[in-house]
């Protein structure tokens, strides 16, 4: 089955600590996004990457960093810069000739 | 930028009865507009979504969508609700300037169905 896996699913942070969230597609994808959901906020955009060894900020990415040495895999690293990463996380994808994203199960990131 | 507007935070409604959520939208021209549903702890499906052509457009789960230009909005309906479409609702829209087609999301109506 095509679709996208986040991992893991709950994630626990010490203080100072950096910590990387996996995302995966097999959809063959082009262009691969990384949201941050915190409730009544709805989802803010954090990175996106279109190909492989590109990759731009989107709206909040101070304190977060990515790669994209794959097409088919689109890490996040949250650093000890990020003041309040307790959040919940989700990656996305989509064809780059179309515009509808699909989106992974997401990873809950919880600061100890 | 572009922004989304999703006025209702919270909606109640009986099962069986209606539904309609509201979304707004400001954007220069008519952007790509799509719904999303998100159960708790999930991530996000698509109900539907307007791209050109008709404006009305049917979705998934019994969904339907009417994109009104004069209006900038791109409002949901469901004419009989079930206990399962219990949810929050995401209204996103795509600015279609960007080849990156980022999304922009409102804050997310929270839809509950009372038995």
């Amino acid at each position: 089955d095509g679709g996208i896996t986040q991992s893991p699913k709950y994630l626990f942070r010490k203080e100072g600590q950096n910590v990387t969230l996996s995302c995966e597609q097999n959809l063959n994808h082009d262009a691969m996004y990384w949201y941050r959901q915190d409730p009544g906020q709805g989802l803010r955009l954090i990175y996106y990457s279109q190909i492989v060894n590109d990759f731009q900020k989107g709206d909040i990415a101070e304190g977060y960093s990515v790669s994209r040495e794959k097409k088919e895999s689109f890490p996040l690293t949250v650093t000890s810069a990020q003041k309040n990463p307790t959040a919940f996380y989700l990656c996305a994808s989509k064809e780059s000739s179309y515009n509808e994203q699909f989106f992974g199960p997401g990873t809950r990131l919880t600061v100890l | 930028a572009q922004s989304v507007t999703q006025p209702d935070i919270h909606i109640t409604v009986s099962e069986g009865a209606s539904l309609e959520l509201r979304c707004n939208y400001s954007y220069g021209a008519t952007p790509y507009l799509f719904w999303y549903v998100q159960s708790p702890g999930q991530g996000l499906q698509l109900l539907l979504k307007y791209f050109s052509g008709d404006t009305l457009v049917q979705g998934i789960k019994g969904f339907e969508a009417e994109f009104k230009r004069s209006q900038s909005s791109f409002n949901l309906r469901k004419p009989s609700v079930h206990w399962s479409d219990a949810a929050e609702y995401f209204c996103a829209v795509d600015d279609r300037g960007s080849t990156l087609g980022r999304l922009y999301f409102g804050r997310g109506t929270q839809l509950t169905v009372w038995p």
